[in-house]
């Protein structure tokens, strides 16, 4: 089963900021938490991960709690292209634990 | 470097036919992840292998499927027999063999009908 949850959907008008939240209260010491998205039909495209620290790269930036409960992925400057849906997921970040994906949040970018 | 690599991106099947379902991970990548998605529903995890060996097939159906990824050669993902249940989307993702804090990339899918 997911260990996060995130709301059902969300809308946000072109050119501002997105942000998705996530919590994920019952994260361990050595789970990372990762964002992916899946733009209609298109298999999973990965965004961003963190352990404790905030995180940005080209696509988004991600903020971590000092708790590490909850998370929110930010996307600075929304597109039309950013409408997908958008998994938070927590695991362990080596090569023998599985991606369980949630239900995610469907993204709605409003022109 | 090439993404992962999935084929054919469509398949059509009679039921009762048989389907197989190739990944190509990333160059470098040695550990494949299969995933089932059904029309409007979310990503399910199926199976996760390294080469020659399976290391959690928690989520695939006791029946008609199984998964290999061979010493050389893509990842397959075979389904016996198909009935139209089957239909669905099946996404592979590949993953390196080295290291922590990594990610895992996703090809573009193979979409099963089942006629």
């Amino acid at each position: 089963d997911a260990k996060t949850t995130q709301p059902t959907s969300m809308d946000c008008a072109e050119g501002r900021a997105a942000n998705l939240p996530c919590n994920h209260s019952t994260i361990s010491g050595n789970e990372y938490v990762y964002w992916y998205r899946q733009i209609h039909s298109q298999g999973p495209q990965y965004i961003i991960h963190g352990l404790k620290n905030n995180e940005t790269n080209e696509m988004a930036s991600l903020i971590i709690t000092e708790d590490r409960k909850s998370s929110t992925l930010i996307l600075p400057h929304a597109t039309l292209r950013d409408t997908a849906v958008y998994y938070c997921i927590v695991r362990v970040a080596t090569r023998d634990d599985k991606i369980i994906f949630g239900k995610g949040t469907r993204l709605h970018i409003l022109p | 470097n090439a993404g992962v690599m999935q084929n054919p991106r469509h398949l059509v099947r009679r039921r009762g036919q048989e389907a197989r379902l190739r990944c190509s991970p990333m160059k470098g990548h040695s550990h494949v992840y299969w995933y089932r998605q059904l029309p409007e529903e979310g990503l399910k995890f199926m199976v996760y292998l390294q080469k020659e060996n399976i290391i959690d097939e928690s989520g695939m159906p006791k029946e008609r499927f199984s998964a290999e990824f061979p010493k050389e050669g893509p990842s397959i993902l075979r389904i016996q027999q198909v009935v139209r249940g089957d239909s669905a989307a099946y996404f592979c993702a590949s993953s390196p063999i080295t290291g922590t804090n990594t990610e895992a990339f996703f090809g573009q899918g193979t979409r099963l009908t089942v006629v």
